[in-house]
């Protein structure tokens, strides 16, 4: 089942902050976040596993609510180069195994303005 | 240098015929997977492949077929191509890392197929 993303569009000024929700109606077993730019391909942000484990670029935080299967992306101090659209995906599992494959949201298209 | 590639990257077709789009890893990656792309919209998963002959359906109903003979190579194939299959096809790879969840995926560049 699709992940549902939250909001579905965010505009900024430089320097500003911003936060991006995703959540699962389904148990999960890890949510990835990728950021995609216009005409260009999906580059990895980060890995927040169950239990706490999280993988990703150092200038770039989340946090994974297990109980609630929900996560958030926080963009802080935004720069211009972070604009474009930024999917979560999520693995759905239970009791420590994973199914594998990766269920994207919708998107959230964010917009920083000099 | 270690990477993913596609070919071609953009193909415009008639309707009927049919077409085979390249994905090539240099990575040693064991898992690959194809995804489609409306633009503007999210990834949708059509097949993936957890190693050489090894190939999986995905969550979207798709009419390609793909193969995985050898480890780097992931090539899908539309029989008889029609108008509905015009969309981004993106090709991503990823390495198995024996914990069982997946882990970070490397995309291609696409291939944006239009079909007339």
């Amino acid at each position: 089942q699709q992940p549902v993303q939250s909001p579905q569009a965010v505009i900024l000024r430089e320097g500003e902050d911003a936060v991006i929700n995703c959540s699962s109606s389904k148990a999960l077993y890890s949510v990835h976040w990728y950021r995609q730019k216009h005409g260009e391909a999906p580059v990895f942000l980060m890995i927040l596993l169950k239990g706490g484990e999280q993988k990703g670029h150092e200038k770039i935080s989340a946090s994974f609510n297990e109980k609630k299967q929900q996560s958030s992306l926080y963009l802080t101090a935004s720069q211009l180069s972070y604009s474009g659209t930024y999917f979560c995906g999520t693995v759905i599992g239970a009791g420590g195994t994973s199914y594998g494959k990766l269920t994207f949201g919708q998107g959230t298209i964010l917009t920083v303005h000099p | 240098e270690a990477d993913i590639y596609q070919t071609p990257r953009y193909l415009v077709i008639g309707t009927g015929k049919k077409i085979t789009l390249e994905c090539s890893q240099t990575m040693g990656h064991d898992k690959m997977y194809w995804y489609q792309q409306d633009p503007g919209m999210e990834l949708h998963l059509i097949h993936y492949s957890y190693g050489v002959n090894s190939t999986e359906k995905g969550d979207l109903s798709s009419e390609s077929t793909v193969s995985r003979i050898r480890t780097e190579h992931f090539p899908l194939t539309l029989e008889s191509a029609r108008p509905s299959h015009t969309s981004q096809y993106l090709c991503a790879s990823s390495e198995w890392t024996g914990s069982g969840y997946s882990d970070e995926q490397f995309f291609g560049p696409g291939t944006r197929l239009t079909v007339l």
